[in-house]
């Protein structure tokens, strides 16, 4: 499967801990993008990599919330001290330069 | 971005053709239409795009209207797979990253 791959699908965590969320862009792709989707919302965007580069992270939260697209391996995207509002599903798209975005089956991020 | 208008729900029965409407009065010359869908449980998926002329891919047909200020995604004959929600959104050829999805309208197919 040459797609986007998000893992783990589904993340569990206790108030306070920490989420580490996979993404794997698809083969060739240089550009990585972040989305998170709260219940019975539409998807925000969160911010914008290309490999070890932030070009814009205006939608991400200002605390807690990180982003790296490393020269190896997958992006990540990390929340430290996890709150029950962060609960959703986050959603990670691919892309070459002025190409559609192609996204993943996401990670559904539960806090409890 | 500007902003776009879509129905909040359409229904349609199985291999029957399926017309979801889009206005975006404030378009710009810049300004791609790009159509994705959400089905459940999954991320969205590319559709279709364009700028000024119909077009067609092995998804659907984009039909955009002369002066810009609406759009039609068609889906030529619908299948059960295609119950999803659709997302309209307009990408300005200057930021094309910042996809920014509305609500969709929710397409239910019939047996």
């Amino acid at each position: 499967n040459a797609g986007v791959m998000q893992n783990p699908r589904h993340l569990v965590r206790r108030r306070g801990q920490e989420a580490r969320l996979r993404c794997s862009p698809m083969k060739g792709h240089s550009h990585v993008y972040w989305y998170r989707q709260l219940p019975e919302e539409g998807l925000k965007f969160m911010v914008y990599l290309q490999k070890e580069n932030i070009i814009d992270e205006s939608g991400m939260p200002k605390e807690r919330f990180s982003a790296e697209f490393p020269k190896e391996g997958p992006s990540i995207l990390r929340i430290q001290q996890v709150v029950r509002g962060d609960s959703a599903a986050y959603f990670c798209a691919s892309s070459n330069p002025n190409q559609p975005q192609h996204f993943g089956d996401g990670t559904r991020l539960s806090i409890l | 971005d500007a902003k776009t208008t879509q129905p909040n729900s359409m229904e349609s029965n199985e291999e029957e053709p399926v017309h979801l409407p889009c206005n975006h009065s404030t378009i710009s010359g810049t300004d791609y239409i790009h159509w994705y869908r959400q089905l459940p449980s999954q991320g969205p998926e590319y559709v279709i795009h364009g700028l000024t002329s119909n077009v067609n891919n092995r998804m659907a047909s984009l039909a955009i209207a002369e002066d810009r200020k609406s759009s039609t995604l068609i889906l030529h004959r619908a299948t059960l797979r295609d119950a999803a929600v659709y997302y309209c959104i307009l990408i300005s050829g200057g930021s094309n990253y910042k996809l920014t999805f509305g609500k969709g309208t929710l397409l239910t197919v019939n047996p």
